[in-house]
């Protein structure tokens, strides 16, 4: 079956602008999470949605930061004003309720903020 | 101190050769422990669980200390196709629900002919 989806795959943009990145997680999916990834650095969590439940934002590094997941699918992470720190690639992942708590990785969106 | 730490490698083995990792984290509270694979320019995909009894996979052998909350990875008979980032991964909840996953740096292991 088909796999979690992100888009863009690459995204460049200018110091001070928004970007949207897109998740589509595995369909059945009910936990959704964003990491980041810096060059040369582990994966650092930034936000997870359960079902129906408030959202875990303790990993969001700043308010510039904000993701939300519409209908329990799709997600969305949004950063404003993008500062160069914020260079990384944001990878999105998925899992089931049940099971071992693998968590499926989408191919990431590789952000450049020039 | 990072919660998950791993030596960051490289580690250039020749094929056939058998590499080991370790990792240490720092949560006590931590129950799930899992080993990633990540290609380069690839996203992480699970390798293998490990539970606290040791277990196998082909190849891959994966044990856990509590006490010493440390974990570990070995790799016999290493093929040029094993060449990846091997990430240690914790989380704190036992099964299912799902939470979020800590990483280690991860250990870049290089097999070469």
């Amino acid at each position: 079956g088909a796999g979690v989806s992100q888009s863009p795959s690459n995204k460049v943009t200018e110091k001070g602008k928004d970007v949207e990145l897109r998740c589509d997680p595995i369909s059945g999916h009910t936990a959704l999470y964003w990491y980041r990834q810096s060059l040369g650095q582990g994966l650092e969590f930034l936000i997870y949605f359960q079902g129906n439940s408030a959202p875990d934002k303790s990993g969001l590094p700043s308010d510039r930061f904000s993701a939300e997941r519409t209908g329990g699918s799709v997600s969305t992470l949004t950063i404003q004003r993008t500062q160069q720190e914020d260079s990384a690639v944001y990878l999105c992942a998925s899992s089931p309720m049940t099971g071992n708590n693998e968590q499926f990785f989408g191919p990431g969106t590789r952000l450049t903020v020039l | 101190r990072k919660e998950v730490e791993q030596d960051p490698g490289p580690f250039n083995v020749p094929e056939g050769a058998t590499v080991a990792f370790n990792c240490t984290y720092s949560n006590s509270a931590s129950q799930s422990f899992f080993w990633y694979r990540q290609d380069c320019r690839k996203e992480p995909k699970l390798l293998m669980s490990v539970y606290s009894s040791g277990n196998e996979d082909g190849r891959f052998t994966a044990q856990l200390n509590r006490a010493s909350q440390y974990i570990s990875l070995l790799i016999r008979d290493s093929k040029l196709s094993d060449s990846a980032t091997y990430l240690c991964v914790v989380t704190p909840i036992l099964t299912g629900g799902g939470n979020k996953l800590t990483f280690g740096t991860g250990t870049q292991l290089k097999v070469e002919l």
